[in-house]
């Protein structure tokens, strides 16, 4: 089976460009979040969603957007990209609202 | 929220021996997750451990969550282990998770 899939798994964007991160859960999970990793950081929570509706979300400010997908996928979206969305982007996806997270690679954007 | 602590923060080792990383947690929680980071950024899935102690391989787990806090031992080490390893719990009942700042490994030959 297919673990979590993202992409593109890189990203190149210059300062107040918009950005759209895309992820497939695992087969059968229904549950979807995304994390940001800066260089030397843990993981942080951004959102999570379940059965497509919104359960969930972090410190972000609203330029920060996502959604679900009838089929469970999920996009994450961020406008007017500042130096500092620099980071790992993850998606990991859950079977139910709670239990154990399965990650993808993630995206590596950089924004210059 | 829930902090999460880790210990240490770096750990240099030679293959073969044996090392101990601790995750201390500031709230009760209902399960804990230990991941591997490789290098090129994958979390790999350890252990989903609430309680209790798991075995995988050379890897095992405990956690004392009465204590708040969680050991994740490593024996016979391989360069193979080197990455960084996270421990996380759920924040709010869910499974969105907090996670730690990491235990940076590296296992020379």
């Amino acid at each position: 089976d297919a673990g979590v899939t993202q992409s593109p798994t890189h990203l190149i964007k210059t300062r107040g460009q918009q950005v759209t991160l895309r992820c497939s859960p695992i087969s059968g999970h229904k549950s979807v979040s995304w994390y940001q990793q800066v260089l030397g950081q843990g993981p942080q929570f951004i959102f999570q969603y379940y059965e497509k509706e919104e359960r969930g979300r972090g410190n972000f400010p609203d330029r920060f957007s996502a959604r679900q997908f009838p089929n469970y996928s999920s996009e994450l979206n961020v406008n007017a990209l500042l130096l500092g969305d620099s980071a790992l982007y993850l998606c990991a996806s859950s079977p139910k609202i709670t239990g154990p997270l399965f990650f993808g690679s993630g995206t590596q954007l950089s924004v210059l | 929220g829930i902090q999460v602590e880790q210990s240490p923060p770096d750990l240099i080792l030679q293959e073969g021996a044996n090392s101990t990383l601790r995750c201390n947690f500031s709230d009760s929680v209902n399960n804990l997750q230990w991941f591997h980071q490789n290098p090129w950024g994958q979390l790999i899935n350890l252990f989903y451990i609430p309680s209790g102690t798991k075995q995988n391989g050379r890897l095992s787990a405990t956690t004392v969550a009465t204590e708040r806090y969680s050991l994740l031992y490593i024996s016979s080490s391989q360069t193979t282990d080197s990455g960084v390893y996270f421990c996380a719990v759920p924040n709010s009942g869910y499974s969105t998770l907090t996670f730690g700042k990491g235990t940076m490994l590296l296992v020379s030959p």
